[in-house]
C-alpha cells in the first residue's frame, strides 16, 4: 500500500515570497490533515478536510495561509507571503474517517526554511 | 480543550537498558491515546494506541504503554532499547472539541541511545 506522498521535501525561500506544498493521501482515505511542526514542538493541526470540505481550520492563519482539496483527493497548502516564523516542517496526514480513534498516516513532510 | 504534556525533552539511555517515556494528558472524558515515532527524514509512524479495555497496550517494535486514568498518564515503555530506537517520540490525544475532532500532540521526546 502506497503511503502519503508529499512534495517538495525541502524548500528555502526568502520572506515575503510565496510557497506551495502538495500532498497525495493514501487511496480511499477521506480525511486529510495539514500540520505545522516548528522545531522543538509537536505537530499543530492547521486544517482538516473531509473529502473536499473543510472540517476545521480554526488554527490556520488565514491572512497568509490557504489550503484546498478540490477533488477530494490530493491537496495543496500555500503560504503567501511567508514570514520568518513560518520556518517549520509541514506534515500531511490522512485517515479513513475523521474520528478520534482513527489512526493517521503521515507523509515525510516538507521542511520549509524562510530567510 | 485537551492538551498533552511530555515533560522530558531529551532522554538518554544505554543500549540494552530499559526505557520509559512520560506522557500526561488533560481531557474531561476518556481519551483516545496514541504514541508515534518520528525518525529523521520520515513521517510519524504509529507505535500503539489505546481506546478502551485493557490498560496495558502492546505495540510494534517491542513497545508497550500503560493507561493510568488516576494519573492522567500514558507512559511508553520498552524493556531493552536498541540503537535503532533513537528517534523522536510523540504522544497524542484524540478527542472531540466543539463538535469536531482536533488531534493534539505533545512536543515530543528525543531518545538518544548510547552504545
Amino acid at each position: 500500500e502506497a503511503g502519503v506522498a508529499q512534495s517538495p521535501r525541502y524548500k528555502i525561500i526568502e520572506k515575503r515570497q510565496s510557497v506551495a506544498f502538495w500532498c497525495n493521501p493514501i487511496s480511499g482515505h477521506a480525511t486529510l490533515y495539514w500540520y505545522q511542526q516548528i522545531l522543538g514542538q509537536g505537530p499543530k493541526l492547521l486544517i482538516q478536510f473531509q473529502n473536499n470540505g473543510v472540517v476545521d481550520d480554526s488554527q490556520l492563519p488565514k491572512d497568509r495561509f490557504s489550503a484546498e482539496r478540490l477533488k477530494g483527493v490530493d491537496s495543496t497548502l500555500k503560504i503567501q507571503p511567508a514570514k520568518l516564523e513560518d520556518s517549520a516542517v509541514y506534515l500531511c496526514a490522512s485517515s479513513l474517517v475523521p474520528h478520534s480513534y482513527n489512526e493517521q498516516f503521515f507523509g515525510p513532510g516538507t521542511r520549509l526554511t524562510v530567510l | 480543550a485537551q492538551s498533552v504534556t511530555q515533560p522530558d525533552i531529551h532522554i538518554t539511555v544505554s543500549e540494552g537498558a530499559s526505557l520509559e517515556l512520560r506522557c500526561n494528558y488533560s481531557y474531561g472524558a476518556t481519551p483516545y491515546l496514541f504514541w508515534y515515532v518520528q525518525s529523521p527524514g520520515q513521517g510519524l509512524q504509529l507505535l500503539l494506541k489505546y481506546f478502551s479495555g485493557d490498560t496495558l497496550v502492546q505495540g510494534i517494535k517491542g513497545f508497550e504503554a500503560e493507561f493510568k486514568r488516576s494519573q492522567s498518564s500514558f507512559n511508553l515503555r520498552k524493556p531493552s532499547v536498541h540503537w535503532s530506537d533513537a528517534a523522536e517520540y510523540c504522544c497524542a490525544v484524540g478527542a472531540s472539541a466543539g463538535g469536531s475532532y482536533i488531534p493534539t500532540f505533545g512536543r515530543g521526546t528525543s531518545l538518544i541511545v548510547h552504545p
